[in-house]
């Protein structure tokens, strides 16, 4: 089945810091990733989504300086946390899809971020 | 405003017995419905879909069914087992002309199933 690798599991680093957090589709091509973060008993919300050789498309409310999407490759995105702070600590999730309409999307195992 | 609203937070049902999981949605452009399942800190596993066209969508012991009318789906899981017990993530999306396919999330429903 579809397999997506997300890494690092786990994050703990100084405020100020930048943090990459990968995302992969192991064996498949994904044209579209997108971006979740999630809070403590709360939904996945939607940050972006990241098109292979495009800009990502940010929703509402996410400051795109801060979140940096880069998707060069159809197995490949990355989300750059730039200068991290205590308040940007959470859970976050990326997720592939392929190609055809109807296929569902395949999550990674998240990146717990905490910013101390 | 919450477009998946999963208003049941948890749930427990004895072993070997029925599940049934609700979610309703307010969006009429939504089209497409998936069932995810989540442990803790990992990322969501997909379970079952089901596309507006159908009313139920059945896969070994999970089956979704959808009514379009009354804007809610709901899973079903039978028999229940103990390793069944995690979150489950009720979510939409528009699958139409300039789609970016994106999902939009409930807030997820905890089943503990009991031995």
């Amino acid at each position: 089945g579809a397999v997506v690798s997300q890494h690092p599991s786990r994050v703990i680093c100084k405020s100020g810091t930048s943090v990459k957090i990968e995302c992969r589709s192991l064996d498949f091509q994904a044209t579209t990733m997108f971006w979740y973060r999630q809070f403590p008993k709360q939904s996945l919300m939607l940050m972006a989504t990241s098109n292979e050789g495009s800009k990502a498309t940010y929703e509402q409310g996410v400051e795109k300086d801060k979140f940096l999407i880069n998707h060069a490759s159809l197995t490949l995105s990355t989300l750059t946390v730039t200068s991290a702070h205590p308040e940007d600590s959470s859970f976050y999730i990326c997720s592939a899809r392929l190609r055809a309409s109807n296929q569902p999307q395949h999550f990674g195992d998240g990146t717990r971020l905490s910013i101390l | 405003d919450q477009q998946v609203k999963q208003n049941s937070p948890s749930l427990s049902v004895q072993e070997g017995r029925i599940s049934i999981l609700n979610c309703d949605y307010t969006n009429s452009m939504f089209d497409y419905f998936l069932w995810y399942k989540k442990y803790p800190a990992e990322g969501p596993t997909f379970l079952i879909s089901i596309s507006s066209i159908k009313d139920k969508n059945e896969d070994g012991r999970f089956t979704v069914f959808l009514n379009k009318s009354a804007k809610h789906l709901s899973l079903h899981i039978v028999p229940s087992q103990p390793g069944d017990s995690a979150v489950y993530f009720c979510a939409a999306s528009a699958l139409g002309i300039g789609s970016n396919y994106k999902l939009t999330f409930g807030k997820g429903t905890l089943l503990t199933v009991n031995p």
